[in-house]
């Protein structure tokens, strides 16, 4: 099974700062036939169901803001939010789907420093 | 729009069964992967088990050989029979679909989640 590791656990930044997220992978996700990379992140506010930001590593889902991108490959992934917006306060994990099971990093918390 | 509406949850004794369902709407529903994912109060995410738009279904080893996941494609219904529960399976279950069609996706819809408690 892959494990994903996200770090940190939790972060404070400023308004209008930016904000990085880490998830390291214990086997690649990238499968070379497509080149494409089987890792997501997702927001989840309290209460709420999580939403879908980032998917094949770095393709934004339709109606998420240009703040949130996402990079990396093979093993060590980055979610970084480039201007911290109040709304951005989350929950925020990387769930890899290379294979069964697809499994979700820890979870990181974001805060307003 | 897409909406999916779980339902089933509720308090059960430990050992004792219950079946969760969640209706589709908005989408092609026999053209998507589907799975229930959970998250234990205060806890993070747990994929718990998929199932292709045919017939093919996968678990995870906590709750494999317990739960049952299904599809009813001419009902737009997804649903997962859950059987032999224990404490551990407390949580909230989301039904979710797939962002593509065909497997391997991540999940861009997520119903509300329904609430299960394991408890005596």
């Amino acid at each position: 099974d892959i494990v994903m590791t996200q770090s940190p656990d939790s972060l404070a930044v400023s308004l209008g700062e930016r904000a990085t997220i880490n998830c390291k992978s214990s086997q690649s996700v990238l499968y070379s036939s497509n080149n494409k990379n089987y890792l997501a992140w997702y927001q989840q506010k309290p209460g709420q169901p999580p939403k879908l930001l980032i998917y094949w590593a770095s393709t934004r889902e339709s109606g998420v803001p240009d703040r949130f991108s996402g990079s990396g490959s093979g093993t060590d992934f980055t979610l970084t939010i480039s201007s911290l917006q109040a709304e951005d306060v989350a929950l925020y994990y990387c769930q890899q789907y290379y294979s069964i099971p697809y499994s979700f990093g820890q979870g990181s918390k974001l805060e307003i420093k | 729009q897409v909406q999916l509406v779980e339902s089933g949850g509720g308090l059960v004794k430990p050992g004792g069964s219950l079946r969760l369902s969640c209706a589709a709407s908005g989408f092609t529903f026999s053209d998507y992967y589907m799975s229930w994912i959970r998250q234990a109060p205060g806890k993070g995410l747990e994929w718990v088990s998929h199932i292709s738009s045919g017939t093919f279904m996968y678990y995870a080893d906590s709750v494999k050989g317990r739960f049952t996941i299904s599809r009813d494609n001419a009902k737009n219904s997804l649903y997962l029979q859950m059987n032999s529960l224990r404490a551990e399976d407390t949580a909230v279950y989301y039904c979710a679909k797939d962002h593509d069609s065909g497997g391997n996706s991540a999940v861009d819809y997520w119903g509300q989640g329904t609430l299960v408690t394991v408890s005596s």
